[in-house]
């Protein structure tokens, strides 16, 4: 069954320092997505992706945040000067439509 | 208002109960409603979707009150590996973005 991969699966970093966070989405889906989930709280939205453009963000996604598609594969969030509170599981996610697969995704530790 | 809204239990019960959970949502325009369970740690997986009709996938039934605003699930016979967060789920208006509710978390016990 056709997975969507991340990379890490953990990473530790310093207070004010940029993550890089990445993601190989399933090959012929056309929709990708960043969502988080701070310990013990829900899963959020952070932004949806689609034709090489951002098609939606919450309003958690700021300047601090970014997304790209590189190349034909991969799907990066950025997290410039990371905080204290930007610690979560990130999650990546790809569909076609309604019909999504999550990665298993990054552990985000700030220190 | 929360946009989805759950009871977070924990739910407590023994192998082979029926427990049912509940969700409620705030947006009457929404279309498209799913059951996804997480484990400890792990990322959301889609356990079924919900349709007006109701639909049941063996030991699971959905149900989706679209009056009330109102989405249950019920569970038969539970299983030891039934234990885990139940997170309601609305398909938001626009680009497919999923809103979650804060899961509710059960604990199914010999």
């Amino acid at each position: 069954e056709p997975e969507v991969t991340q990379t890490p699966s953990h990473q530790v970093t310093q207070m004010g320092q940029e993550v890089i966070l990445r993601c190989v989405p399933i090959s012929n889906h056309l929709y990708f997505y960043w969502y988080r989930q701070i310990l013990g709280q829900k899963v959020e939205f952070l932004v949806s992706f689609y034709n090489n453009e951002i098609s939606e963000k919450s309003e958690i996604f700021d300047d601090q945040f970014s997304v790209e598609r590189p190349d034909g594969s991969n799907f990066t969030l950025k997290i410039r000067s990371t905080k204290l509170e930007d610690s979560a599981m990130y999650f990546c996610a790809s569909s076609v439509d309604s019909g999504y697969t999550f990665g298993s995704g990054t552990r985000l530790t700030v220190v | 208002r929360k946009e989805v809204e759950q009871d977070p239990g924990p739910f407590n019960v023994p192998e082979g109960a029926t427990v049912a959970f509940n969700c409620t949502y705030s947006n009457s325009a929404s279309q498209s409603f799913f059951w996804y369970r997480q484990d400890c740690r792990k990322e959301p997986k889609l356990l079924m979707s919900v349709y007006s009709s109701g639909n049941e996938d063996g030991r699971f039934t959905a149900q989706l009150n679209r009056a009330s605003q109102y989405i249950s699930l019920l569970i038969r016979d539970s299983k030891l590996s039934d234990s885990a967060t139940y997170l309601c789920v609305v398909l938001g208006d626009s680009s497919y973005k999923l809103i979650f509710g804060s899961g509710t978390r059960l604990l199914v016990r010999p």
